[in-house]
């Protein structure tokens, strides 16, 4: 079990750029999610899902799209990259029946310049 | 609206026990749960309480009163590799399959020799 993948694990983006931040798993979680994590704040919630063709706003989604046509990706879609939106990216996942335990990717540290 | 509370930095010796309190506000309650994150890296799953009362497993505990909105995770005969991020996370209202989390900022612990 490869468990939380993200790619790219670096990025820099110029301003008004877009790109897609990658996120898959191999344990056939329904629950997968993005979070961001800036310094002197917690992770915060951007979008989730709770299966396949179900997607819905976090706490931050402005600026920021999803989609979920498998079990296994969730990818992240910048439209429009902001320097706001230098951040560290975790994507998360976890089982409905244990939902109590939520598994987190490596991370992507992304910067907009 | 959601609000935690928990110390932003620590410091305590190798061998000592130490205490990391976390205290919440949010609309709804279903789990309080505490991630460590190394620097660098991802968050992972360290515990989780839904009822009050203390559960324990190994070196480290967690301790949750849902009538006073406070939690404290105790760790005990702390190691150098136990220098980390705390993060305290609570779930609010239960939304359809939904496993979203709202964290504290973290409290960095120190372990010193």
């Amino acid at each position: 079990n490869a468990g939380v993948t993200q790619t790219p694990k670096f990025q820099v983006l110029k301003t008004g750029q877009s790109m897609t931040l990658q996120c898959a798993q191999d344990m056939n979680h329904e629950y997968m999610s993005w979070y961001r994590q800036d310094p002197g704040m917690g992770l915060r919630l951007i979008h989730y899902s709770v299966g396949a063709g179900i997607t819905d706003q976090g706490e931050v989604p402005n600026g920021y799209n999803v989609s979920r046509s498998t079990t296994e990706d969730f990818p992240l879609r910048l439209l429009s990259a902001a320097p706001s939106q230098t951040s560290v990216y975790f994507c998360a996942s976890s089982s409905l029946e244990q939902a109590y335990e939520q598994y987190f990717g490596p991370g992507t540290r992304l910067t907009v310049t | 609206g959601q609000n935690i509370d928990q110390p932003t930095e620590m410091t305590a010796t190798e061998g000592a026990i130490v205490q990391i309190n976390c205290t919440y506000q949010t609309s709804g309650f279903n789990g309080l749960f505490w991630y460590q994150q190394h620097a660098g890296e991802a968050p992972t799953f360290l515990s989780y309480n839904v009822l009050d009362g203390l559960e324990e497993k190994g070196r480290f505990s967690s301790f949750l009163s849902r009538s006073k909105g406070y939690s404290y995770l105790l760790l005990k005969e702390l190691q150098m590799k136990d220098s980390a991020s705390y993060l305290c996370a609570v779930r609010g209202e239960e939304q359809t399959g939904a496993n979203n989390l709202f964290f504290g900022t973290g409290t960095r612990l120190t372990v010193i020799p």
